[in-house]
C-alpha cells in the first residue's frame, strides 16, 4: 500500500543522547516535512525538504538535524542540544506540482526523555 | 504576525448546530489551501481541499477569499463524531512552484448531546 511510515511509534531517550526518528514514503512525493507537536498546541515546522540532498530550516530547527539522501527517506535526529525534546513528532510528505499538493502524515513518534 | 492564524477556540456546540471556523494567512503567494482534522493523539488527516470557487462535501463547506487572505470552514448539522481539532493549512506549492506547508495552531471543536 502507498503511504508514509514513521518508526518507532514510541521512543524513550536518556538526557544527553542523540536519537534518530525514521520517516519513509512510497508516494513518490518530492517534499517531506518534520513537525513537532506539544500537548494542546499546533504543529510547528522543524525542517523541510523539497528535493534530494537539499533541506531548509523551519521555525524551530535548533537542536535537530536531518538528511535527504534518498527521495523516499527523511530521517530526523534529535540531538542532545535540544533542551525540551519530549513531544509528538510528525513526518509528512506532499507533491509540489499539479493540483494535489496536500500533505500525508505518518502516524507519528512520541519521544519521551527519561 | 504568524503565517497562518486560527481562532483556537474551544468551540462547544450542541448536536445539530452549525459552526464556522476562520483562518487568515499572511503570504499572498500561497497557492493551495486545506482543512485537516486531528483526533486526540493521532496524526492529522485531510478533511478537504479549498478551491477558489468554494467547495462542499456533505455537511462541510470551505471558502477561500484571496483578496482578504482568509479561508473558512462551515460545518452544518454537527455530530458528536465531529469533535476534533481542525487545522488550517497553507502551501505555497502548486503549478510549478516549490513551497512550504504551514499549519495554523488548530481550532478545538467539542460537540455535545
Amino acid at each position: 500500500d502507498g503511504g508514509i511510515t514513521q518508526s518507532p511509534k514510541y521512543l524513550f531517550r536518556k538526557e544527553g543522547q542523540n536519537v534518530t526518528l525514521s520517516c519513509e514514503q512510497n508516494l513518490n512525493h518530492d517534499a517531506m516535512y518534520w513537525y513537532r507537536q506539544d500537548p494542546g498546541q499546533g504543529l510547528r515546522l522543524i525542517y523541510y525538504s523539497q528535493i534530494v540532498n537539499d533541506f531548509q530550516k523551519g521555525d524551530i530547527a535548533e537542536g535537530y538535524s536531518v538528511s535527504r539522501e534518498k527521495k523516499e527517506s527523511f530521517p530526523l535526529t534529535v540531538t542532545s542540544a535540544q533542551k525540551n525534546p519530549t513531544a509528538f513528532y510528525l513526518c509528512a510528505s506532499s507533491s509540489l506540482t499539479g493540483l494535489y499538493t496536500e500533505a500525508f502524515f505518518g502516524q507519528g513518534t512520541r519521544l519521551t526523555v527519561v | 504576525r504568524k503565517e497562518v492564524e486560527q481562532d483556537p477556540g474551544p468551540f462547544n456546540v450542541p448536536e445539530g448546530a452549525t459552526v464556522a471556523f476562520n483562518c487568515t494567512y499572511s503570504n499572498s503567494a500561497s497557492q493551495s489551501f486545506f482543512w485537516y482534522r486531528q483526533d486526540c493523539r493521532k496524526e492529522p488527516k485531510l478533511l478537504m481541499s479549498v478551491y477558489s470557487s468554494g467547495n462542499e462535501d456533505g455537511r462541510f463547506t470551505a471558502q477561500l477569499n484571496r483578496a482578504s487572505q482568509y479561508i473558512s470552514l462551515l460545518i452544518r448539522d454537527s455530530k458528536l463524531s465531529d469533535s476534533a481539532t481542525y487545522l488550517c493549512v497553507v502551501n505555497k506549492a502548486g503549478g510549478t512552484s516549490y513551497g512550504k506547508l504551514t499549519f495554523g495552531q488548530g481550532t478545538i471543536l467539542t460537540v455535545h448531546p
